[in-house]
C-alpha cells in the first residue's frame, strides 16, 4: 500500500540536541499527524496539524504543515533519554480516505 | 492510558489455527482501525469500520476478517495461520468524522501474536 516517505530513517543523536525529521509525499493530505512508538507499545499520538502552514508545539516538539500540503516536519529540541523510540508521521487527504502512515524514524539518544 | 482496549496482550498458536483479536476503542469513538506491525516494520493498514459498516481497506489478506458490532467493539479474525502472521496487530479508534480533529487516532496497547 502507499507509504509516506519519512527520514532521516533512524538517528543517534547526543543528549541535549536538537533534531529534525521530516515526511514527505507524493498526494495532498488534509490532515497531518505525528505519533512516537515506544517499543511494544501502541503508538501515541504527539501533534495533530490541519492547515497548511500551521506551526504547533507540544512542549519541546515543534511540527509544521507543509506550505505545499505534500509535507510535515518534527522538530525535538533539548532532547532527552527518554525521547527514544519510533516516531511516525500520518497524513490524511479528507473525507473517508484512509489515514497512511510514515516508514518511520527511529531515535537513539545517547546519554 | 488512550483509553482503547485491546484483549489479549499476547497470544501463542500453532499454524494452520484461527484466533480472535477484541478491541474496545474509547468512549464515544465509533471508528476502529486494525493495523499490522511486523518486527521492525511500520504500520500496515488492514482495515477500518465506521458505525458497524466497513470504511476502508488496505492490505488485509482474505484469511482475515473483521467485523465491528452494535456495542462498537471490534474483533479481527486471523485463519489458516501461518509463521509469517507473527506480528504486533493494533487497533486504533477515532471520533466520528465530523467536526475538527476527526482522523486522530487512538491506539490500543496491541496484542502480539507469535505463530509457532
Amino acid at each position: 500500500g502507499q507509504q509516506l516517505n519519512q527520514s532521516p530513517q533512524s538517528m543517534f543523536i547526543q543528549e541535549g540536541e536538537d533534531v529534525s525529521m521530516n515526511c514527505t509525499s507524493s498526494s495532498i493530505f488534509n490532515t497531518w499527524l505525528w505519533y512516537k512508538q515506544d517499543p511494544g507499545e501502541g503508538p501515541v499520538l504527539l501533534i495533530a496539524l490541519y492547515k497548511a502552514g500551521e506551526l504547533t508545539s507540544n512542549g519541546r516538539l515543534t511540527a509544521q504543515f507543509g506550505i505545499t500540503r505534500k509535507d510535515s516536519f518534527l522538530n525535538i529540541s533539548a532532547s532527552i533519554p527518554s525521547d527514544v523510540g519510533i516516531y511516525f508521521c500520518a497524513g490524511q487527504g479528507g473525507g473517508y480516505q484512509k489515514v497512511t502512515f510514515g516508514t518511520g524514524t527511529k531515535l537513539q539518544v545517547i546519554p | 492510558d488512550s483509553g482503547v482496549t485491546q484483549t489479549p496482550k499476547h497470544l501463542i498458536t500453532a499454524t494452520g489455527q484461527r484466533v480472535t483479536l477484541r478491541c474496545s476503542p474509547r468512549s464515544g469513538d465509533l471508528s476502529v482501525y486494525w493495523y499490522q506491525q511486523s518486527l521492525d516494520q511500520g504500520l500496515q493498514f488492514l482495515i477500518q469500520y465506521y458505525n458497524g459498516e466497513e470504511r476502508a481497506k488496505g492490505n488485509i489478506l482474505e484469511r482475515f476478517s473483521a467485523q465491528q458490532f452494535p456495542d462498537l467493539h471490534s474483533e479481527l479474525n486471523l485463519s489458516s495461520l501461518e509463521l509469517g502472521d507473527s506480528a504486533l496487530y493494533f487497533c486504533a479508534s477515532s471520533v466520528s468524522p465530523t467536526g475538527r480533529g476527526p482522523y486522530e487516532q487512538y491506539f490500543g496497547p496491541g496484542t502480539r501474536l507469535t505463530v509457532t
